[in-house]
């Protein structure tokens, strides 16, 4: 149980282009998502808390109009980077917190989406 | 299948004592490991990581350790203060410093007083 899964895993595109990474909870109803960028050297940086039915809220740094977040649904949420740069490259990993967690803060990693800007 | 497992999903330590958080991994090829500790609300935070070539690597109160026949590794933290309460990650790299991170499930460490 408890499985996240990313999709596309893998993507490879033009600059200018937009790309589009969905995160999904398989088996258990998740109102808020995490998305998150791995820079080199290991760190993980959290871009932007998603939460179904309203707007996400980014983190200090990170532009809202480039990467933009949809979560329409309690199992499904988007990241969508916008006119993507070279810069743009990167790994990105989602994570979902179960509902049912019982007020802990229960979060399954998704197996993230490497992104390649030409 | 998962490729990187945490069987334990929490663990409570006094305060003062050792804790020790265990992570098995399926494929032999992982080169890098890493653990990460999470605050509820807050975003995975980097703590220690080793390198496939070595079997220990420690860190002030953290020391991991990687047993690759057994392709078991573990965190022990000594002594576990209440602070250290948090959700340890385990996660493991396939190709070098830049591949991709594959995490387990967590274990929910809960140090008390």
């Amino acid at each position: 149980g408890a499985v996240v899964s990313q999709h596309p895993s893998r993507v490879i595109c033009k600059s200018g282009t937009s790309v589009k990474i969905e995160c999904r909870s398989l088996d258990f109803q998740a109102t808020t998502m995490f998305w998150y960028r791995q820079f080199p050297k290991k760190s993980l940086m959290l871009m932007a808390t998603s939460n179904e039915g309203s707007k996400a809220t980014y983190e200090q740094g990170v532009e809202k109009d480039k990467f933009l977040i949809n979560h329409a649904s309690l199992t499904l949420s988007t990241l969508t980077v916008t006119s993507a740069h070279p810069e743009d490259s990167s790994f990105y990993i989602c994570s979902a917190r179960d509902d049912a967690g019982g007020g802990t803060d229960t979060q399954y990693f998704g197996p993230g989406t490497r992104l390649t800007v030409l | 299948d998962q490729q990187v497992k945490q069987n334990s999903p929490s663990l409570s330590v006094q305060e003062g004592r050792i804790s020790i958080l265990n992570c098995d991994y399926t494929n032999s090829m992982f080169d890098y490991f890493l653990w990460y500790k999470k605050y509820p609300a807050e975003g995975p935070t980097f703590l220690i990581s080793i390198s496939s070539i070595k079997d220990k690597n420690e860190d002030g109160r953290f020391t991991v350790f990687l047993n690759k026949s057994a392709k078991h590794l573990s965190l022990h933290i000594v002594p576990s203060q209440p602070g250290d309460s948090a959700v340890y990650f385990c996660a493991a790299i396939l190709g070098g410093s830049q591949g991709n991170l594959i995490f387990g499930k967590g274990t929910k460490l809960s140090v008390k007083p």
